[in-house]
């Protein structure tokens, strides 16, 4: 079974320009999460997804962010315009129901410089 | 609100050597508890959990118990090996509301040496 997939896996940008994220998650899963994990601190939930509609986003700096997932499937997470603080690495994960086992992907660690 | 707190590291350990990671967290519900394994280069992958009070997980010769009485969810291996080097991650899980939403401490790198 195809696990979560993730592109790109590194992007460098610089402060204020823009920057998308593309996350695939394992078939048949309803559940999709957008995860900011900062150097040196565990991840953080920015935004879960039920099929395609959202289910939490209050961690989401919506200033910048924003998140899709157009037809319950595959995902893309953006930042605009984006700041040094953004430096990070992006996780999604998905998960067959909402409380069962998240699965998570390799991650895009983003450097905005 | 919820919060899970790490032993700071990084570790370092000799091959077949004892380990014990510690975390410790704060809820206001009864969470469910789990462990993460990050090896180099990989997605984060679930490792253990324990749902409920006095709950063992194991898995891969690493077992935690859920302590409630010490909001604890220690870490342990009897003897580990150069493979196990990775970061842990402990987490909750507040299933309310029919979602789980994820709670991390903030990583404990380990290093096992040959």
């Amino acid at each position: 079974e195809a696990g979560v997939a993730q592109s790109p896996r590194y992007k460098i940008i610089e402060k204020r320009q823009s920057v998308a994220f593309w996350c695939n998650p394992i078939s048949g899963h309803a559940t999709l999460y957008w995860y900011q994990q900062i150097l040196g601190q565990g991840p953080k939930l920015l935004i879960q997804f039920q099929n395609n509609g959202v289910v939490d986003d209050s961690q989401l700096p919506k200033d910048r962010f924003s998140a899709e997932r157009l037809k319950g499937v595959d995902s893309t997470l953006k930042i605009q315009p984006a700041k040094l603080e953004d430096s990070a690495v992006y996780l999604c994960a998905s998960s067959l129901k909402p409380t069962y086992e998240q699965y998570f992907g390799p991650g895009t660690r983003l450097t905005v410089t | 609100g919820d919060s899970v707190t790490q032993m700071e590291g990084p570790v370092t350990l000799s091959e077949e050597a004892f380990l014990t990671i510690n975390c410790t967290y704060t809820a206001t519900g009864y969470p469910s508890l789990f462990w993460y394994v990050q090896y180099p280069g990989e997605g984060l992958q679930l490792l253990l959990k324990a749902t409920k009070a006095d709950d063992k997980g194991s898995n891969k010769g690493f077992e935690a118990t859920y302590r409630k009485e010490t909001t604890s969810f220690h870490l342990e291996k009897g003897s580990v090996q150069v493979s196990d080097s990775a970061v842990y991650f402990c987490a909750l899980s507040d299933t309310g509301q029919g979602a789980q939403k994820l709670v991390f401490g903030q990583g404990t790198r380990l290093t096992i040496n040959p």
